[in-house]
């Protein structure tokens, strides 16, 4: 199956910093998708995104499924912005069998 | 509802034990997704149903573990025979449909399973 990768994995910023989070993929993918897991130990998704870009306010990622990676740009960080963060990917027909990364570790500091 | 319900949001139960963990979708979703997260295996996929299609359990740790979906909403996960290392978070998810737009998943809060 499909090998996630992603770095850093711990990140320590200071409100108002910018960041970006990289995921790597082993193999061709028809879902890609980024979530934020909170303090609380809720997920969150914030881009479904096997090709191209998005943004959504501060967020936005892209993916570049030819070369096998995707990036997640935070901007101007707030402490609410802390917890993990997740990408997983799935291809080929297991378009529902999302494989994820081990995650990010996200601490910013007001 | 608004969003995916689980329930119990915890449970602790004796070592061969059988529990049922539930999970309720956003009413129209026609995907659901189970996973697992612990410390030392991270997030784990389970099983997963989209409409009336045969599941994709390959992600079942064991013929200990089974679940399944009546009338393409609720889905109830079942664990016989309970062990130490079943003890997770169980997370539900749903989705529009399994491919194409609209495919992001919502999950619930989970389910804290502690075997003792």
């Amino acid at each position: 199956g499909i090998q996630v990768e992603q770095s850093p994995p711990d990140l320590i910023l200071q409100e108002g910093a910018n960041s970006t989070l990289r995921c790597n993929f082993s193999d061709s993918v028809n879902n890609l998708q980024w979530f934020h897991q909170n303090p609380w130990g809720q997920l969150i998704n914030l881009f479904y995104i096997p090709s191209g870009t998005k943004q959504n306010g501060r967020l936005s990622a892209t993916t570049v499924a030819t070369e096998r990676y995707s990036l997640l740009y935070i901007s101007s960080s707030q402490t609410t912005d802390s917890g993990v963060y997740f990408c997983a990917a799935a291809g080929g027909t297991s378009y529902g069998k999302l494989t994820f990364g081990q995650g990010t570790i996200l601490t910013v500091h007001p | 509802g608004a969003g995916v319900s689980q329930s119990p949001s915890n449970k602790v139960t004796e070592k061969g034990k059988d529990v049922e963990l539930r999970c309720d979708p956003i009413s129209g979703h026609t995907a659901l997704y189970w996973y697992r997260q612990s410390l030392g295996q991270g997030l784990e996929f389970l099983i997963y149903f989209q409409g009336n299609s045969a599941p994709d359990k390959s992600g079942l740790p064991s013929d200990r573990f089974s679940a399944e979906r009546t009338g393409g909403s609720v889905s109830t996960l079942t664990i016989q025979r309970t062990q130490q290392e079943d003890s997770a978070v169980y997370l539900c998810a749903s989705s529009l449909a399994d491919r194409g737009a609209g495919y992001g998943y919502t999950f619930g809060s989970g389910t804290r399973l502690t075997v003792v």
